[in-house]
């Protein structure tokens, strides 16, 4: 993989239940790996950062997993609100990128249904 | 108080000019950014500044100049506008630089340019 890419590009999800993604990145020269919540008319918003394999977060309802050797995060939404609807991004930097510089993935758009 | 603000929020233009989207921070940053997304909504780094140095420049056609007159502002000159140039333009912030892995970094609304 030389690029991010985010599965599926979308997904509907009812209220009450719960999903998870996926975020892939190169494995070789991982440096850090974030994930941003961006809702429809506002601006991309941190969730997490994570740098050691193995790392996980969590805040509220959602929570993250890092897998670095295999080069794979996955995003998890926890008993989904319509609250929760937004395009979720992930983005990675390489030990070799400049400093800052993120390369970011499509996105998975949630939208969930009362 | 927004954190990063960009003006304008849309801007519709015709081919051929030249124009400069704002964008400013008061978190008290000392590294900005400015990104496009393309057509396939993908967020592409084009350039950051630390503390007023170019530290990011990615291949960038030359028609588009970035100014820092001081940490908490980074300006997007764009001359000679052309129809591919059409895209939203984000503008974003954050703290530190190497050793500082967090990086986190603060988006701005976005500038929606149409060039026609």
């Amino acid at each position: 993989i030389l690029n991010v890419e985010q599965s599926p590009q979308s997904l509907h999800v009812q209220e009450g239940d719960s999903t998870n993604f996926t975020c892939s990145f190169p494995s070789s020269n991982f440096y850090a790996l974030h994930w941003y919540r961006w809702e429809t008319a506002k601006s991309p918003e941190a969730l997490f950062v994570m740098t050691l394999n193995g790392d996980e977060k969590k805040k509220g309802r959602i929570s993250a997993t890092l897998n670095t050797k295999e080069g794979y995060s996955y995003l998890y939404i926890k008993g989904s609100q319509p609250e929760d609807s937004a395009t979720y991004l992930c983005a990675f930097r390489l030990t070799t990128d400049s400093w800052g510089k993120l390369q970011f993935g499509a996105g998975t758009q949630v939208v969930v249904t009362p | 108080d927004t954190a990063v603000s960009q003006t304008p929020k849309y801007l519709v233009t015709q081919m051929g000019n030249d124009k400069s989207i704002k964008c400013e921070q008061n978190l008290g940053h000392d590294t900005m950014y400015w990104y496009k997304q393309d057509s396939k909504k993908f967020l592409k780094i084009m350039f950051s500044y630390n503390n007023k140095e170019l530290i990011i420049n990615e291949t960038v056609p030359n028609r588009f100049s970035p100014k820092s007159p001081d940490k908490a502002h980074l300006n997007l000159h764009i001359n000679s506008l052309e129809l591919g140039d059409s895209a939203v333009y984000f503008c974003a912030s954050s703290q530190g630089r190497e050793g500082k892995a967090k990086n986190i970094q603060y988006f701005g609304a976005g500038t929606r340019l149409s060039v026609l």
